[in-house]
């Protein structure tokens, strides 16, 4: 079975900085792959995804993410984070086969700093 | 634009008692989802559905039952509420499987005391 591991639970950045969340996944083939924003109090948005194709994928707002198939890992990256930036980023998983199950990452809460 | 609405926004429901959280979506969607939220375990799935009037069960189905009356609409179900069944509630839904986007709700708060 596929599993999402976001190692960071919470991440402090100083606006201006670069950002980068992390994310590693286990399946034995290539999956789709997904990053998600909650901002407070709100559902879940999607930020990007990655199903084929150029490993370097843009998002919205300046987010973009790289697939590394040899380390399993889909990363997201900024490089420079606003305040309101400030959310909780989920990773995701869905395997490419036909399932409609998705596994979520436990997500990393980004707080930056005026 | 794509809308996934949940009522009610928050509950309390006493242990024991039947909660019902209702979903609803105008995005003309097939496929319909709910999942709860605690702290440390990031999304899990409960139940789904890829067609009105049928439910799949999802990873974590016990004590929850949901119900598809219409493409629109989609239930989850606590028949017997239970302290841990404390969450944040979200439903969401998508054109298809694989690597489509699911638009979620905003939530739904449940305190069972």
């Amino acid at each position: 079975a596929q599993s999402v591991t976001q190692p960071d639970a919470r991440v402090t950045v100083s606006e201006g900085a670069s950002l980068q969340l992390r994310c590693k996944y286990s399946y034995s083939g290539t999956p789709y792959l997904f990053w998600y924003v909650q901002y407070p109090r709100q559902g879940l948005q999607l930020l990007l995804k990655y199903y084929s194709g150029d490993p370097v994928v843009q998002g919205v707002n300046g987010f973009e993410a790289e697939f590394i198939k040899s380390n399993s890992s889909f990363h997201l990256r900024k490089a420079s984070v606003h305040w309101s930036d400030s959310a909780v980023y989920f990773c995701a998983v869905s395997p490419s086969s036909n399932t409609n199950k998705v596994v979520f990452g436990t997500g990393t809460r980004l707080q930056v700093l005026p | 634009e794509a809308a996934v609405t949940q009522s009610p926004r928050s509950k309390v429901a006493v242990t024991g008692g039947k909660v019902t959280l209702s979903c609803h979506q105008t995005n003309n969607h097939d496929y319909m989802y709910w999942y709860r939220q605690d702290t440390g375990h990031g999304l899990r799935l409960i139940h789904y559905s890829y067609v009105a009037d049928s439910t799949e069960k999802g990873d974590i189905p016990d004590g929850y039952k949901a119900s598809r009356p219409s493409q629109e609409n989609f239930s989850l179900i606590l028949e017997l509420a239970s302290l841990s069944q404390t969450a944040v509630y979200f439903c969401a839904s998508s054109w298809d499987w694989g690597d489509y986007e699911q638009y979620f709700g905003p939530g739904t708060r449940l305190t069972v005391l």
